[in-house]
């Protein structure tokens, strides 16, 4: 079945060191997203990719970083230049049929913990 | 700016009860998505529905169904004798078209708590 693969699930980091996010899609999703999520908030965009190569800050970039080698893979890393790194992260992906966004899915997430 | 707004932050219902979780959006667009997602404990956003802004035609799937007023920018969501499995934080999101891209803005959720 199609879906979005985040991994780890749970990650622990000790202060000041960097760490990378996984999310694979085998939907054949042009875009894909990284969201953030607080306790008791709402999810925040950090950031997108539209195509291969290239992506876009979202609301809350500063401290992260992103790249787009594959159309399936989309990683972000958490820098040590986030200054609270502790949240859940959700990665997802979507496309357009014509007009129409389509299938815009979510990733399990992976809580990180940094300590 | 995008921005939606759940004001309900918490709400608790016995089973079979009707509930009503509102939402209020507001954009400068003229085509836009309206989605509304679960997240149960377990973390993962379940998709519930995606409506266009052409479409206020409201909607009904099972114990589900959504009120969209373009006139008063809701996009409202109601479950019908909720269940215990109903419990879980519920958004609603609001979408902005980049090329190929579809950003959401999401509320911060409400909090479903159903008890038997």
């Amino acid at each position: 079945d199609g879906g979005i693969t985040q991994s780890p699930k749970y990650l622990f980091r000790k202060e000041g060191q960097n760490v990378t996010l996984s999310c694979e899609q085998n939907l054949n999703h042009d875009a894909m997203y990284w969201y953030r999520q607080d306790p008791g908030q709402g999810l925040r965009l950090i950031y997108y990719s539209q195509i291969v190569n290239d992506f876009q800050k979202g609301d809350i970039a500063e401290g992260y970083s992103v790249s787009r080698e594959k159309k399936e893979s989309f990683p972000l890393t958490v820098t040590s230049a986030q200054k609270n790194p502790t949240a859940f992260y959700l990665c997802a992906s979507s496309t357009y049929r014509g007009q129409v966004v389509y299938g815009y899915t979510f990733g399990s997430g992976t809580r990180l913990t940094v300590v | 700016a995008q921005k939606v707004t759940q004001a309900q932050t918490e709400i608790s219902v016995v089973e079979k009860e009707d509930v009503t979780l509102d939402c209020v959006y507001e954009t400068r667009d003229t085509t836009y998505y309206l989605f509304w997602y679960k997240q149960p404990p377990s973390g993962e956003l379940v998709f519930l529905i995606r409506r266009n802004s052409f479409d206020e035609q409201n909607e009904i799937s099972g114990r589900y169904s959504w009120n969209f007023q373009k006139s008063t920018s809701s996009f409202n969501f109601t479950i019908t004798a909720s269940q215990v499995v109903d419990s879980a934080v519920y958004f609603c999101a609001l979408s902005d078209r980049t090329g190929t891209a579809s950003k959401l803005t999401f509320g911060t959720g409400t909090r479903l708590q159903v008890t038997l």
